[in-house]
């Protein structure tokens, strides 16, 4: 049962265009969800985040969009640059009625940037 | 550096063998989770310890087992080891359950199973 869905194993773009990455989910219950970029022999590292009662959340090059109603979050990088390639994971945690604070993470969207 | 200090980086054992893998979380960290990621594979959760306690479950195998320690570091003791266990091991960390959902994750630790 994945919980957490990216559907697109990999993305190549070229330097300096926009980098869409996708998600989607089925726990209604979900209430944060998170990207996480991961280097080769690296543990992942947190990016951007966005709580279920916002539709967007910004930070620089990166923004995350959700759409409650379709269960869709979307991570925007503009411009991308050859540094952001990487494997990209989207996560979610039902922080509200858990307590536990785990997050549930999906298969990972492996982005090429292209100089 | 996350603060996550997770060892050894790699083990190379044989089936049937039981290995043991250590993380520390970051200072004042309470809570310790651990992930597994095969290949081309998510992350897939284990199981979650807060302040020595087990605190969640996820489809971690009989033959895997866990604790965390006073000083709060964890242990993760895989058993009986098949070539399938063979993966990247996380460890993460979190002041406490539900914070800011953000958890801080170790370097992993690859488990070669011949």
């Amino acid at each position: 049962d994945q919980q957490v869905k990216q559907n697109s194993p990999s993305l190549s773009v070229q330097e300096g265009r926009i980098s869409i990455l996708n998600c989607d989910y089925t726990n209604s219950m979900f209430d944060y969800f998170l990207w996480y970029k991961k280097y080769p022999a690296e543990g992942p590292t947190f990016l951007i985040s966005i709580s279920s009662i916002k539709d967007k959340n910004e930070d620089g090059r990166f923004t995350v969009f959700l759409n409650k109603s379709a269960k869709h979050l979307s991570l925007h990088i503009v411009p991308s640059q050859p540094g952001d390639s990487a494997v990209y994971f989207c996560a979610a945690s039902d922080l509200g009625s858990s307590n536990t604070g785990k997050l549930i993470f999906g298969q990972g969207t492996t982005l090429q940037v292209k100089p | 550096d996350s603060g996550v200090t997770q060892t050894p980086k790699h083990l190379i054992t044989a089936t049937g063998q039981r290995v043991t893998l250590r993380c520390s979380p970051r200072s004042g960290d309470l809570s310790v989770y651990w992930y597994q990621q095969s290949l081309d594979q998510g992350l897939q959760f284990l199981i979650q310890y807060y302040n020595g306690e087990e605190r969640a479950k996820g489809n971690i195998l009989e033959r895997f087992s866990a604790q965390q320690f006073p000083d709060l570091h964890s242990e993760l003791n895989l058993s009986s080891l098949e070539l399938g266990d063979s993966a990247l091991y996380f460890c993460a960390s979190s002041v406490q359950p539900g914070a800011t959902g953000e958890l801080f994750f170790g370097e992993g630790s690859r488990l070669t199973v011949l």
